[in-house]
């Protein structure tokens, strides 16, 4: 199964500041097969990305993919107060599905 | 809109069986699929498996083969996953999400469902 390594763990930023948060694969993603999910506690994942670049409906732009193969990143180009949460990366390309470990965006 | 509504807390003993309903409205139910996620307390997100609204035709992950049973229900839109022999490790918060085909992303989340494993 493809094993997803998201770095760092957490990321201490102040709102107005650019996060970016990485995913790395063990091996390729088949057809960029990632989506990136944010959660916020007490609630369920919410889809931002898929095709490693595609925003979800919705989402807003300042969110932003990029990558391919084994290598892809989440950009938030300006935090703001609401985008203080958990995010996961995943890859869909290969079964079984599989999940990075999160990389929590907290307030500096 | 579409909404997953999911069935209540359970609280079960080890060895037992829990179903999770996952009801859904807001779409045309056998047009996708709904895959099922689980997250145990504090920890990530982990896929168990897939079933089509359309044909019941089902992919899971090999961990969870043999130990669990997802259906679907058309005439109410209604998706289930039973997951037997329940250990306390399988204490998490089950959720279910729509997901066209067995792979590809999930773009729908039901509000979760938590099972607790406990004697």
């Amino acid at each position: 199964e493809i094993v997803l390594t998201q770095s760092p763990d957490t990321l201490f930023l102040s709102p107005g500041e650019r996060a970016t948060l990485s995913c790395r694969a063990s091996q390729t993603v088949s057809d960029n097969c990632l989506a990136w999910y944010q959660q916020k506690p007490g609630q369920a994942p919410r889809l931002l990305m898929y095709g490693a670049t595609r925003g979800a409906t919705g989402i807003p732009d300042r969110f932003s993919g990029s990558g391919s193969g084994t290598d892809f990143t989440l950009t938030i180009t300006r935090l703001e107060p609401e985008d203080f949460a958990v995010y996961y990366c995943q890859q869909y390309g290969s079964s079984p599905l599989t999940f990075g470990g999160g990389t929590k965006v907290e307030i500096k | 809109q579409v909404q997953l509504v999911q069935s209540g807390a359970e609280v079960k003993k080890p060895g037992a069986s829990v179903k999770v309903t996952c009801k859904a409205s807001g779409y045309t139910f056998t047009s996708y699929g709904i895959t099922w996620v689980r997250q145990a307390p504090g920890q990530g997100l982990e896929w168990m498996g897939w079933i089509s609204g359309y044909n019941g035709k089902t992919n899971f992950a090999q961990k969870f083969q043999g130990r669990v049973s997802v259906t679907t229900e058309t005439s109410t839109n209604t998706a289930y996953m039973e997951l037997r022999s329940l250990r306390s490790d399988d204490t998490a918060v089950y959720y279910c999400a729509r997901q066209t085909i067995p792979r590809d992303y999930a773009d729908y989340w039901g509000q979760g469902t938590l099972v607790t494993v406990s004697s």
